[in-house]
């Protein structure tokens, strides 16, 4: 799926900072940052839409969204902890309201925490 | 509160066979039911969608599934697999204003 790329592919740190970067090429007014532990569904963790932060769920204050535009999202992630490996998907979607949207996601960037 | 379970985790079938992959939902009114399919090491990708109308709704590689208000379910269906339909299925829920919640996904595996 080229229509949303994400960088990069893997990461593994210690405890240094980092941010993952995502840019969609489909024209969405809505981005998503998701994720994903080991055997477990995709969580969600932000929603911008329209460059605006609509939701924010429960996450921990070391991960801090941006979205610098309305197709481009940024998570950086600041003194990680073993339970953020994981692997972080963008999504993005036409609209924002959770309904019958369809969602597009990224390849996802696996985070290994040492 | 809304909820989806899948209550089975691994399924295995034979190249060839049918396959039904089970999904119950829990919300009172009539939900936005999403099937997703995550291949490895990739993202999701919809499979289809259901919020009105026929019951029986047509998906993409030949899948569909059967909405059931009696049941409270969504099943996923496919008459014959291939074994690239190795993955996991997450049967997912919506309404308006809620996020998507996702069942914690059947994972096929299709022996050739």
């Amino acid at each position: 799926n080229t229509k949303i790329t994400q960088s990069p592919r893997y990461l593994i740190l210690g405890r240094a900072n980092k941010s993952l970067e995502c840019e969609q090429h489909l024209g969405h007014n809505a981005m998503y940052w998701y994720k994903q532990s080991a055997e477990k569904p995709p969580e969600l963790m932000f929603l911008y839409n329209l460059k605006q932060l609509i939701r924010n769920e429960t996450v921990p204050s070391r991960f801090i969204p941006e979205c610098p535009d309305s197709s481009k999202l940024l998570l950086h992630i600041s003194a990680v902890d073993p339970e953020d490996s994981a692997v972080y998907f963008c999504a993005s979607s036409q609209g924002t309201y959770f309904s019958n949207e369809r969602l597009f996601f990224g390849h996802g960037t696996k985070l290994s925490v040492l | 509160a809304q909820s989806v379970t899948q209550p089975d985790a691994r399924v295995t079938v034979s190249e060839g066979a049918s396959l039904q992959l089970r999904c119950k939902y829990s919300y009172s009114a009539t939900p936005y039911l999403f099937w997703y399919v995550q291949y490895p090491r990739q993202g999701l990708q919809l499979l289809l969608k259901y919020y009105s109308g026929d019951p029986v709704v047509q998906g993409v590689n030949s899948f569909e599934a059967e909405f059931s208000k009696s049941n409270s379910s969504f099943h996923l269906q496919k008459a014959s697999v291939h074994w690239s339909d190795s993955a996991v299925y997450f049967c997912a829920l919506s309404r308006m204003g809620y996020k998507l919640t996702f069942g914690t996904g059947t994972s096929l595996l299709v022996d050739p």
